[in-house]
Formats: C-alpha cells, sequence, structure tokens
C-alpha cells in the first residue's frame, strides 16, 4: 500500500466548474508538494508546504489554489481552468529538505488525470 | 538552462539484457543528489536509486546501478537483466543542498522491455 495516496484518480471537469484534488500521506512527513506533469515536459514543481506553510509558489495561475490544513494533507482547488491545464497533477511528500539532507527522497502519490474540457 | 537532460526520449533493450539510460545535469553546487525514479503507466513515481555529490563509490540497489561520473556530469541508470515489467518511464531527478526543497527532474525516457 503506497503511503502517499490521491482522491479522485480521474477527474473531467468543464471551465467553469470548481473541483478539488486531495493528497494524504501516512509517512510522517512534513513537507508535501504538488507537481504538474504533461506529456513530454519535464515535472513542473507547482506548490512545496513545509510544517503547513507555503515556501514555493512557481509562478502558478490563480486559477490553483493550495490549502494545506495539518501535515498530512493537501489540496489543489482548482477554479475556471483552461484546456491547457489538462495533465496529470502528482502530489508528494518528504520529510524538510531544507538545510542539506541531500539523500532524502520524494515519496509520491499516484496522480490524478485531469481533464478540462 | 536545463538542470537535467535526458536525450534518449524511447529506449528498446531485449528481455534479460541490460540497459543504459542516460542523464546529464547542470549544478555550481557543490553538494547535490541524485535520483532516478520509474514511473509505470499508472501513474506513481517509484524512487529507484540515490547518488549524492560526495559518495566515492558508484550507487547500486539490485538491478539498478547508477554511472556517476562527476566531472562529465553525467549520473546514467544500468539496469541489468531487463525483465518485462521494467517497461516505464524513467526520469533523473537532481536536488541541490542550497535551493532547500526543489527537485529538478528530466524529459524522461520511455523504455520498452522486448520479450
Amino acid at each position: 500500500e503506497t503511503g502517499v495516496t490521491q482522491t479522485p484518480r480521474h477527474l473531467v471537469m468543464g471551465m467553469t466548474n470548481k473541483k478539488s484534488l486531495k493528497c494524504e500521506q501516512h509517512l510522517g512527513h512534513n513537507a508535501m508538494y504538488w507537481y504538474k506533469q504533461s506529456a513530454k515536459k519535464p515535472l513542473e514543481l507547482m506548490f512545496v508546504y513545509n510544517f503547513k506553510e507555503q515556501t514555493e509558489n512557481n509562478s502558478v495561475p490563480s486559477r490553483f489554489s493550495p490549502e494545506c490544513p495539518n501535515s498530512s494533507h493537501l489540496f489543489l482547488h482548482l477554479h475556471t481552468l483552461q484546456p491547457e491545464d489538462s495533465a496529470l497533477y502528482l502530489c508528494a511528500s518528504s520529510q524538510d529538505l531544507r538545510g542539506g539532507r541531500a539523500a532524502e527522497t520524494q515519496y509520491f502519490g499516484p496522480g490524478t488525470r485531469l481533464l478540462v474540457l | 538552462a536545463q538542470k537535467i537532460t535526458q536525450t534518449q526520449p524511447g529506449m528498446f533493450v531485449q528481455e534479460k539484457e541490460a540497459v543504459t539510460l542516460d542523464c546529464t545535469y547542470d549544478t555550481s553546487d557543490p553538494s547535490y543528489g541524485l535520483f532516478w525514479y520509474k514511473q509505470p503507466s499508472s501513474g506513481e513515481m517509484i524512487f529507484l536509486i540515490y547518488q549524492g555529490s560526495y559518495d566515492q563509490q558508484n550507487a547500486t540497489e539490485g538491478r539498478y546501478s547508477l554511472n556517476f561520473q562527476k566531472a562529465r556530469k553525467s549520473a546514467n541508470l544500468v539496469i541489468s537483466a531487463s525483465q518485462l515489467g521494467d517497461s516505464a518511464m524513467y526520469f533523473c531527478a537532481m536536488r541541490e543542498d542550497t535551493t532547500g526543497n526543489q527537485f529538478y527532474f528530466g524529459t524522461g525516457t520511455s523504455l520498452t522491455v522486448i520479450p
């Protein structure tokens, strides 16, 4: 059983809909991440939370809104998306990697495949 | 500039043979880590192997080994005795100690194992 779960696994939404992606980690980690994976592109880091505080926001459009109520849960709220936002959205967790700990890896969830019509 | 470059979009290997997946990286940070992940069609990224910039020996994990050539800034993944279940996308990634939680990923290599 994976330590990081994501729901839903698949989502189809219209451009005017509002939906949320959920991520939960059971590994005792204190950092959580949202990535976007589009075809033939490197993974794009969207947001990072350390101890529930957002520490990275890589110029993500405001139609994506993250929420981290505690170290185990991470949400991505979606509002008025565009067709180009269709992608695989991956959640990951790790120990807090700031200040070293180069050997620590991230652990990924299975992703949510999002299609925006 | 790209931090991680994977120049092989697709690779084929005969079952039971070895295969090398290429990865080059770009950093000026003296302390960094290099990672390889496997992504099957199900979508989940699975951690395979890690190499630290100060490690003297190449990392090995079962059938996976990392050919680390620091001067060339390359970190190629070698899979020995390929199995059908090895068919997947493979991603090389790097984390620099100075940039905290930021991981940089390559575009990936699609590996197909032929029976």
